[in-house]
Parts: C-alpha cells; sequence; structure tokens
C-alpha cells in the first residue's frame, strides 16, 4: 500500500511565504512522479495548479510554485494572500500505472 | 470554455449499481485523457480510474478494482464510470477530470451507498 505523505495543517501569515511538502512511502519523490498539486475550498471542486513537478497551469498566480526539495515534492507560495487558504493536494504517479493522493494540507492564513 | 459535467449519482444500496456520465464540451474530448477521482464526505481526494484517449488503455485504483468500469464514447463526447457491488465506504462525490495534468474538474455527482 503505498502513502502519500503531506503535513496535515500549516499556518501563515499574509504577506508571509510558506512551503508544503509532498513525500511518498517508496522513497524519493522525483520528477519520474510527475508531482501535481490542487487547492480545494469547501464546497468547490479541486483547482488544478501545479504539473509535473513545477508547471503552472495558464490560471495559476504566480506566487505558486512547484519544485523537489529534500526528496520530496514541494509546493511553495510566496506572499501569501487571504484567499489561499484552502485545502491543498498533491498527487504523485506510480510506474504510469497508479497515482495516489495525498492526504492533504489545511493552509491557514492568519 | 471548457465544460464537463458529471450525472448519474444518487442513493443506492449496498451491492447495487450505477452509472456515472461525463459530458464534455468546449475541447475535442478525443484527445484527452480522462480520469475519475472521489471524495467521501469530509474526506481527501481519491484517485479512481483513468481512461487514456482512445480508449485502450485503463487502469484502476486497488479499491474499486474488479468492481468498477470505465469506459468513453468519444462520439458522444462523454466519459463513464459503472459502479458494480458498492459499498458504504464507496460513499462519495465523483467528479471526473481532464487530462494528464486535471487541468479540468466538473462540480462532481454524489454517490450515495447505504440501506
Amino acid at each position: 500500500q503505498t502513502v502519500v505523505t503531506q503535513e496535515p495543517s500549516l499556518t501563515v501569515s499574509p504577506g508571509g511565504t510558506v512551503t508544503l511538502t509532498c513525500a511518498s512511502s517508496t522513497g524519493a519523490v522525483t520528477s519520474g512522479y510527475y508531482p501535481n498539486w490542487f487547492q480545494q475550498k469547501p464546497g468547490q471542486a479541486p483547482r488544478a495548479l501545479i504539473y509535473s513537478t513545477s508547471n503552472k497551469h495558464s490560471w495559476t498566480p504566480a506566487r505558486f510554485s512547484g519544485s523537489l526539495l529534500g526528496g520530496k515534492a514541494a509546493l511553495t507560495l510566496s506572499g501569501v494572500q487571504p484567499e489561499d487558504e484552502a485545502e491543498y493536494y498533491c498527487l504523485l504517479y506510480y510506474g504510469g500505472v497508479q497515482r495516489v493522493f495525498g492526504g492533504g494540507t489545511k493552509l491557514t492564513v492568519l | 470554455e471548457v465544460q464537463l459535467v458529471e450525472s448519474g449519482g444518487g442513493l443506492v444500496q449496498p451491492g447495487g449499481s450505477l452509472r456515472l456520465s461525463c459530458a464534455a464540451s468546449g475541447f475535442t474530448f478525443s484527445s484527452y485523457e480522462m480520469n475519475w477521482v472521489r471524495q467521501a464526505p469530509g474526506k481527501g481526494l481519491e484517485w479512481v480510474s483513468y481512461i487514456s484517449s482512445s480508449g485502450s488503455t485503463i487502469y484502476y485504483a486497488d479499491s474499486v478494482k474488479g468492481r468498477f468500469t470505465i469506459s468513453r464514447d468519444n462520439a458522444k463526447n462523454s466519459l463513464y464510470l459503472q459502479m458494480n457491488s458498492l459499498r458504504a465506504e464507496d460513499t462519495a462525490v465523483y467528479y471526473c477530470a481532464r487530462g494528464y495534468n486535471y487541468g479540468y474538474w466538473g462540480q462532481g455527482t454524489l454517490v450515495t451507498v447505504s440501506s
């Protein structure tokens, strides 16, 4: 059973910077896991932010960036806005056959 | 404008069946891989199934393998999920999502498995 682990919750001040991470129970996350990141607000469908580690969708705000950090996938928010308060999920690909979501990180902007 | 609209959810008894549909518009449906993702009430996202643009390649999560069947009709711009032998733990909002990068999502359809 493959498990993808994210921080359950993080708090950041408006204007600050925060990094969310995504770890795999199988070992280091590499670009071959094609990390994706999604944002979900209460009562809404998820919204895609980042794909294939660091690629942004046309609607992804510039303050969001994706990377690999210390064997994990990472999503960094720089200059956090109040509207960034949401649940964030990562998704990893395993051998192209399986995809596994992380448990999500609840980001509070306070 | 890209649109994905799920339908077919509802209340079903354990052991029952349900067929979900996802109607696509605003893009060339036959050119895109498609996915089903679900979310149990108050829980996180769970990937369910993937189908290639032609329908020739299909993958399932272990939790639904052997019970769920994904399919598509490119002529009708539609994606389907046939769900059999439903269990209480299949209760969730089911989303369809477009492409390898899950760029577009529908609003979801709620499936409730309960007696």
